[in-house]
């Protein structure tokens, strides 16, 4: 069984501050996960996903997500917040022989203020 | 189409009335996914197909829920004598394959059908 938290379901930053979105997963064999964004009235668009090549992943927008087994985590970062950032986030896991199957977070809501 | 496209966009219905959505996959893509999006349950896995054929239904919530996919392109999900609870965003995805040597392939999804039954 796989299963994805997400710490947070409203997140809010400044404008230009880093940005933190966390994510935890839950999986018995070696994981692929992936982090999506839904913009108000649209469909999921992938920011980046782990495939157990390198363990710090760079995605579209400035984003970048570490892998660490350790920690079973896959927090999404980026250095500075930009107003169009401000959407829902999730986190998405899928393994072993069901691994087409996305298992998402519950998603977090990113607010960038002025 | 550039992307995976969904319709109607919304549709508003009576409880106990029969509703079909629909999905046109991205050009080419040979896996096609299911999954409803609603406020209680977050994003959940409906139903895969691999060209024609489903080989996980799983997540298909009762017997009420049906979907089937034709010439490996198009795929409706359908929903019978629906209740207030199927209110939600179905959303589909599609997929080069459905899994590659690195693991699971991009899924890209469509902008959803939000169901609305009364």
């Amino acid at each position: 069984a796989q299963s994805v938290t997400q710490l947070g379901s409203h997140v809010s930053v400044s404008e230009g501050a880093l940005v933190l979105l966390r994510c935890n997963y839950s999986s018995s064999v070696p994981p692929y996960l992936f982090w999506y964004v839904q913009y108000p009235n649209q469909g999921l668009q992938l920011l980046l996903k782990y495939t157990s090549a390198a363990t710090l992943v760079k995605g579209i927008n400035g984003f970048e997500a570490e892998f660490k087994k350790s920690e079973t985590s896959f927090h999404l970062t980026k250095p500075s917040a930009h107003m169009s950032d401000a959407a829902e986030y999730f986190c998405a896991v899928s393994s072993g022989g069901s691994n087409y199957k996305l298992t998402f977070g519950k998603g977090t809501l990113l607010t960038v203020n002025p | 189409g550039a992307g995976v496209s969904q319709s109607p966009s919304n549709k508003v219905t009576e409880k106990g009335k029969d509703v079909e959505l629909r999905c046109d996959p991205i050009s080419g893509h040979t896996a096609l996914y299911w999954y409803r999006q609603s406020l209680g349950q977050g994003l959940e896995f409906l139903i895969y197909f691999q060209g024609n054929s489903a080989p996980d239904k799983s997540g298909l919530p009762s017997d009420r829920f049906s979907a089937e996919r034709t010439g490996g392109s198009v795929s409706t999900l359908t929903i019978q004598r629906t209740q207030q609870e199927d209110s939600a965003v179905y959303l589909c995805a599609s997929s080069l394959v459905a899994t590659r040597g690195l693991g699971t392939d991009t899924q890209y999804f469509g902008p959803g059908t939000r169901l609305t039954v009364l």
